[in-house]
């Protein structure tokens, strides 16, 4: 079963930082691109990252750019956000996706994790 | 940044009735060289992931059911569900993934 499960989120105060993980099962994960979307509470969905299948290219949004950084573990099927200098606008459920097809990373997003909670708040 | 519109933000349906959502981008999400539009719609229900109906503009999903469906090309585009059931009660979101940073739309609330 094709599965992503995202974990490391919780509460922390502004200007700290905090790694996120997703593991991934039931696909060849270093085939596919893979992303970090957003999405703050009540709001509609935010892109955050990309890594291509190898992480040799990887692309971020304005607002995270120079404060997060995307990685990824193909040998533990595994891939990695880490945000630094959170701000409260970063409050969010955080999710990986993974893209439906294995030319580049600009393809649709096939599967979601479940997500994880990060908050913000001194 | 290609900017997502979409409309209208809610609409209330009854059971059975054709459903219509329209996404437009401020700048052409076709890709001439495959003649592919680079447009996803998701559907989105409280507490869950968004998931995925339609890609490329007109492909559905497998295991979608069959009411869904996507058309349009270029930058104006349109989401149709040919007969509302009680389980399409969600938040519908338009996607490009045209090129960075991918933006979505605003989002369209179908309730019953």
């Amino acid at each position: 079963q094709v599965q992503l499960v995202e974990s490391g989120g919780g509460v922390v105060q502004p200007g700290r930082s905090l790694r996120l993980s997703c593991a991934a099962s039931g696909f060849t994960f270093s085939t596919y691109g893979m992303h970090w979307v957003r999405q703050a509470p009540g709001k509609g969905p935010e892109w955050v990252a990309v890594t291509s299948n190898d992480g040799r290219n990887k692309e971020y949004a304005d607002s995270v750019k120079g404060r997060f950084t995307i990685s990824r573990d193909n040998s533990k099927n595994t891939l990695y956000l880490q945000m630094s200098s959170l701000r409260p606008e970063d409050t969010a459920v955080y999710y990986c996706a993974k893209v439906s097809g294995i030319e580049s990373y600009m393809y649709a997003f096939d599967i979601w994790g479940q997500g994880t909670r990060v908050t913000v708040s001194s | 940044d290609i900017v997502m519109t979409q409309s209208p933000d809610s609409l209330a349906v009854s059971l059975g009735e054709r459903t219509t959502i329209n996404c437009r981008s401020s700048q052409s999400v076709l890709y001439n060289p495959n003649n592919k539009n680079y447009l996803a719609w998701y559907q989105q229900k409280p507490g869950q992931p968004p998931k995925v109906l339609i890609y490329w503009a007109s492909t559905r999903e497998s295991g979608v059911p069959d009411r869904f469906s996507g058309s349009g090309s270029g930058t104006d585009f349109t989401l149709t569900i040919s007969s509302l059931q009680a389980e399409d009660v969600a938040v519908y979101y338009c996607q490009q993934y045209y090129s960075t940073p991918l933006t979505f739309g605003g989002g369209t609330k179908v309730e019953i």
